[in-house]
């Protein structure tokens, strides 16, 4: 079947735009993360999705961070004001159940905050 | 902080040979994961060790954990010029947080 999916690929914006980033995680995936990157370096947790739980939002960097999943399914990362700082990997991966399983990764979207 | 630390930071290596990276991590954990990830894209999942399993086998793949040391290795034998990835440990703490990724390490095979 499908893997997760992620759009766009690549975004390039300016410096206090927001932007919408998208994941489709796979069919039957109860539980959706995301993750930046930044260059060179580790995976950096951002927000987990568990079912119809509260997301656990302890990753986010600051309040211009904010994602949502409806029905339990796709999720959109958004970030409002750009800041340079902001230019990374964002990452989004699924798993059956929780945090003790697989995670399937996505493509990445890669943004660029001129 | 990091939970996870990957050593060593970049490791090369010629085709054929082995190459081994280690892990060390703080606090007790569930299972420990290892993943790779090529060109700064999606990580992959490469295998999942629980904290009563000692050694795990996958292909050319050789997972061992230490729980008493907190560390573990991923061994990878007769390596090959595709096995040129970024290798990252994963732990999932004992209190179910989400995984805590570690900084990787970077294996370049030369052919």
């Amino acid at each position: 079947g499908a893997g997760v999916s992620q759009s766009p690929s690549n975004k390039v914006t300016e410096k206090g735009k927001d932007v919408e980033l998208r994941c489709d995680p796979i069919s039957g995936h109860t539980a959706l993360y995301w993750y930046r990157q930044s260059l060179g370096q580790g995976l950096e947790f951002l927000i987990y999705f568990q079912g119809n739980s509260a997301p656990d939002k302890s990753g986010l960097p600051s309040d211009r961070f904010s994602a949502e999943r409806t029905g339990g399914s796709v999720s959109t990362l958004t970030i409002q004001r750009t800041q340079q700082e902001d230019s990374a990997v964002y990452l989004c991966a699924s798993s059956l159940r929780g945090v003790q399983e697989t995670q399937y990764f996505g493509p990445g979207t890669r943004l660029l905050v001129l | 902080s990091q939970q996870g630390e990957e050593d060593p930071q970049a490791l090369s290596i010629q085709e054929g040979e082995n190459a081994t990276m280690n892990c060390s991590y703080k606090t007790s954990i569930n299972n420990l994961q290892w993943y790779r990830q090529n060109s700064g894209r999606g990580l992959v999942h490469l295998i999942l060790i629980r904290s009563n399993e000692r050694e795990k086998h996958s292909g050319r793949l050789r997972v061992t954990l230490d729980t008493s040391k907190k560390s573990s290795s991923l061994l990878i034998t007769a390596s090959r010029a595709a096995d040129t990835a970024s290798y990252f440990c994963a732990t999932d703490p004992l209190r179910n947080t989400p995984l805590v990724f570690g900084k990787g390490t970077r294996l370049s095979v030369i052919a």
